[in-house]
């Protein structure tokens, strides 16, 4: 089944920074890629997606690359605000959704 | 619009006590439902998911269950509950499978 692994863990920026999340996949015929944003105590929320035919995705402040040959997908936060402060998720589709450990970004002002 | 309703938002369950949980979803039809599991500080494990009334996927072993009696309706259950089932339950649903699921509001179980 499909595997997913998310890194770092944990990630620390200055306010005005940008942070990357890196996310792995280990099932080729996944096509569908989501970014969910947990803050504490909260459900997950759908922050930016991508699809298996599109390779960049952007929302303001917020682009997911994806890396088909590679089996990669990375989310870029640019100008961090402490608001930005969660556990974000990334998540693979291919039978199934198969969720990444999360990452706890921190957003120092 | 669609939304998501999940209840209770928080109890507290001796072990050995009987659990349910109930989502329902409005605004959709026959959408597929999905239950996660979130231990503290850790990511998200699923549990059950059915894309139509009577079926039920299940992942995990485990003592729980679910069961859709109807369209929009999902219901987490347990005839004994372990310590080790304490944890914030996530309900959720999407349009079809391949597309983006969105989550409840979760409920937050401590089981003592």
């Amino acid at each position: 089944g499909e595997n997913v692994e998310q890194h770092p863990s944990t990630l620390s920026v200055q306010e005005g920074d940008s942070a990357v999340i890196k996310c792995t996949y280990s099932d080729s015929a996944s096509n569908y890629f989501p970014w969910y944003k947990q803050e504490l105590g909260k459900r997950p929320q759908l922050i930016i997606d991508i699809r298996s035919n599109v390779g960049e995705k952007k929302d303001q402040r917020i682009a997911v690359t994806l890396n088909k040959t590679a089996k990669h997908f990375s989310l870029h936060i640019t100008e961090t605000q402490p608001e930005d402060s969660a556990v974000y998720f990334c998540a693979a589709y291919g039978q199934n959704f198969v969720f990444g450990p999360g990452t706890r970004l921190s957003v120092l002002p | 619009s669609q939304t998501i309703h999940q209840w209770p938002a928080t109890l507290v369950q001796p072990v050995g006590s009987p659990l349910s949980l109930e989502c329902t979803v409005e605004g959709t039809s026959n959408p597929n439902l999905y239950w996660y599991r979130q231990a503290a500080g850790r990511g998200l494990q699923l549990l059950f998911y059915s894309v139509g009334i009577g079926q039920i996927s299940s992942e995990v072993p485990q003592n729980l269950s679910a069961s859709r009696p109807q369209d929009r309706q999902f219901i987490l259950s347990s005839k004994k509950l372990l310590l080790s089932d304490s944890g914030f339950y996530l309900c959720a649903w999407g349009v079809y499978s391949g597309n983006t699921i969105y989550f409840g509001e979760g409920s937050w179980l401590t089981v003592v």
